[in-house]
């Protein structure tokens, strides 16, 4: 059974390019988050998709930055004139269904993208 | 402000001992806790879960425990091997946010 699949594994930009990055869920996962990883620092959150409804974008540090998802499958995360700053490894996850109520179900996260802006 | 905190970059213990994981919270509205490891080049792996209402709970060797009144939780690993060496994140959800809120991680390196 194949798991969460990111690509590229690399990316080397130079500032004010735009990246794309993707990410393939598990086949069938409903919900999918990404998060970035800058160094020496925890995951954080950038926005989360569940199904058919409008995304939470809560996360996102600034409108250069941008998701989208088709359905229940493919993800793309861009991010437009890139900075230094957005220089991290970006992950994906992906989880079965949401449950409400507090409950929580396990994400299942990808190997991330490691962005390098210079 | 980190409302998830793990203010222990590292941690080095026997193969064989106890390994004590230690996490802190701040947001109040969080109800339920989760620990991921993770191996370089890897994405974190989901390894343990707590609800809020509970203070225990085991699987295997792994043991998280709750302390609600501290705003802490720990992560108990018994007996430690060597492939138990990785970074730990300990995380968060509730307080409105879909996603989950990470501590920085510490690095357990289980000597032999």
């Amino acid at each position: 059974g194949a798991g969460v699949s990111q690509s590229p594994s690399n990316k080397v930009t130079e500032k004010g390019k735009d990246v794309e990055l993707r990410c393939d869920p598990i086949s069938g996962h409903t919900a999918l988050y990404w998060y970035r990883q800058r160094l020496g620092q925890g995951l954080e959150f950038l926005i989360y998709f569940q199904g058919n409804s409008a995304p939470d974008k809560s996360g996102l540090p600034s409108d250069r930055f941008s998701a989208e998802r088709t359905g229940e499958s493919v993800s793309t995360l861009t991010i437009q004139r890139t900075q230094q700053e957005d220089s991290a490894v970006y992950l994906c996850a992906s989880s079965p269904h949401y449950l409400s109520g507090g409950a929580v179900d396990t994400q299942y996260f990808g190997p991330g993208t490691r962005l390098t802006v210079l | 402000d980190q409302q998830v905190k793990q203010n222990s970059p590292s941690l080095s213990v026997q193969e064989g001992r106890i390994s004590i994981l230690n996490c802190d919270y701040t947001n109040s509205m969080f109800d339920y806790f989760l620990w991921y490891k993770k191996y370089p080049a890897e994405g974190p792996t989901f390894l343990i879960s707590i609800s809020s209402i509970k203070d225990k709970n085991e699987d295997g060797r792994f043991t998280v425990f709750l302390n609600k009144s501290a705003k802490h939780l720990s992560l108990h690993i018994v007996p430690s091997q060597p492939g138990d060496s990785a970074v730990y994140f300990c995380a968060a959800k509730g307080g409105g946010a879909d996603g989950l809120t990470f501590g920085k991680g510490t690095h357990l390196i289980i000597q032999p």
